[in-house]
């Protein structure tokens, strides 16, 4: 019963570096998301996916690039860390309803700082 | 664009009262609005979903009111426990067709023995 699933929890870059943050649910899930949630700031969306191969921007999606191969994952790329970018990243998935009403799942975060 | 204000960083109550927290939204009254508890080094939790037509939502200690002429959610949680203190966020649709949702900045509940 693994649900959302983030690796990895820490992480820590130097300016300029690239990494990729994973995210995979085993909910057959086909909406799924990456907030970024900063102090004073909240939750805040990044990039979502409405299905397989199928992405689009949210409200903060400079550096960062997101695929969706398959329904169980989706990537987040940070091209070019910068120190700005340090934060906790929450992946999230829910099933699609009538009215997209249904609850969102969430991983428990990536913790990433950016040097 | 449609903004929510959770407008109490903070609350601390005694051990056995309510706590009554508040989510105002700005602009258009959603078709829903929903509750997560978020606990420290964790991803948010859902809790309840409340539609615009339904005026309150019970569950078990916890009770959802929804008043869209206020444009307001106040979220009570009766016979507060330790174990409920956490960080408590509500979120609604930002409007667009794909359902996303944006989130308030949340309140984090302290609740003292």
């Amino acid at each position: 019963n693994a649900g959302v699933t983030q690796t990895p929890k820490f992480q820590v870059l130097k300016t300029g570096q690239s990494m990729t943050l994973q995210c995979a649910q085993d909910m057959n899930h086909e909406y799924m998301s990456w907030y970024r949630q900063d102090p004073g700031m909240g939750l805040r969306l990044i990039h979502y996916s409405v299905g397989a191969g199928i992405t689009d921007q949210g409200e903060v999606p400079n550096g960062y690039n997101v695929s969706r191969s398959t329904t169980e994952d989706f990537p987040l790329r940070l091209l070019s860390a910068a120190p700005s970018q340090t934060s906790v990243y929450f992946c999230a998935s829910r099933a699609t309803g009538f009215g997209s009403n249904q609850p969102q799942h969430f991983g428990d975060g990536t913790r990433l700082s950016i040097l | 664009s449609q903004k929510i204000e959770q407008n109490s960083e903070a609350l601390n109550i005694q051990e056995g009262k309510t706590a009554t927290l508040t989510c105002n939204y700005t602009n258009y009254s959603p078709a829903y609005l929903q509750w997560y508890r978020q606990d420290p080094g964790r991803g948010p939790v859902f809790l309840l979903l409340i539609r615009e037509n339904e005026k309150e939502k019970r569950k078990e200690r916890l009770k959802v009111t929804f008043d869209t002429t206020l444009k307001q959610s106040l979220f009570h949680i009766t016979a507060s426990q330790p174990a409920d203190s956490a960080t408590y966020l509500c979120a609604l649709l930002d409007g667009g067709s794909q359902g996303n949702l944006i989130f308030g900045k949340g309140t984090k509940l302290s609740v003292k023995p």
